[in-house]
């Protein structure tokens, strides 16, 4: 089992706003960074830091972290963000990097 | 635009060598750490390890009896090798530029995967 956890699967209505988490004790020091991943692609990135976004990716997609849950909120769900996201961080040594386990995200 | 590009063998026997080659294109190969990741079929993100120019490998505990990842700067391209295969390493193996500029790191630039079945 990862040291990151997150919900297997979220839905969410077309247009309304939707929250995954991401749960861990290394999340209390550090940030996660956040992937999205489409059937048959390779993930890419759509939040690192404290709610940076990569150029180009919709300001829909926020972050923020509370003790140690991070959180990455989608603000009016498209179609097109239907995908599996997964969050990244340090593991609880500090020494290295592990994934969530990822959530599917479907779009209602 | 930064690209990368990998390839290696798709097929291996069990107890094979796996290996693995990425090659970066447009942009300088110092100043980040380049990674590997994998995906087992129908399942989440594994990192496998980093490497540095200016450091040493960081690998995941897991597999660090069987990891190495390499440079290559004069070709700007690194490589994983993963020892004695068993059918619990398929999976589509990921490269990925890992930005450390801040921590933790994160990878902003990946490789289009390479699948590698292991199988007798």
């Amino acid at each position: 089992s990862s040291e990151l956890t997150q919900d297997p699967a979220v839905s969410v209505a077309l247009g309304q706003t939707v929250r995954i988490t991401c749960q861990g004790d290394s999340l209390r020091n550090y940030y996660a960074s956040w992937y999205q991943q489409k059937p048959g692609q390779a993930p890419i990135l759509v939040l690192y830091g404290k709610n940076k976004r990569p150029s180009g990716l919709p300001d829909r997609f926020s972050g923020s972290t509370s003790g140690g849950t991070a959180s990455l909120t989608l603000t009016g769900a498209q179609a097109e963000d239907e995908a599996d996201y997964y969050c990244n961080s340090r593991d609880s040594s500090g020494n290295h990097l592990v994934f969530g386990g990822g959530t599917k995200l479907t779009v209602l | 635009q930064v690209q990368l590009q990998q390839w290696g063998a798709g097929l291996l026997k069990p107890s094979e060598t796996l290996s693995l080659t990425c090659a970066v294109y447009g942009e300088s190969f110092s100043g980040y750490s380049w990674s590997w990741i994998r995906q087992p079929p129908a399942k989440g993100l594994e990192w496998i390890g980093e490497i540095s120019l200016s450091g040493s490998p960081n690998y995941n505990p897991s597999l660090k009896s069987r990891v190495t990842i390499s440079l290559d700067t004069s070709k700007k391209q690194f490589s994983l090798r993963l020892s004695s295969v068993t059918a619990a390493d398929t999976a589509v193996y990921y490269c990925a530029r890992t930005d450390t500029a801040m921590d933790p790191y994160f990878f902003d630039y990946w490789g289009q995967g390479t699948l590698v079945t292991v199988s007798s």
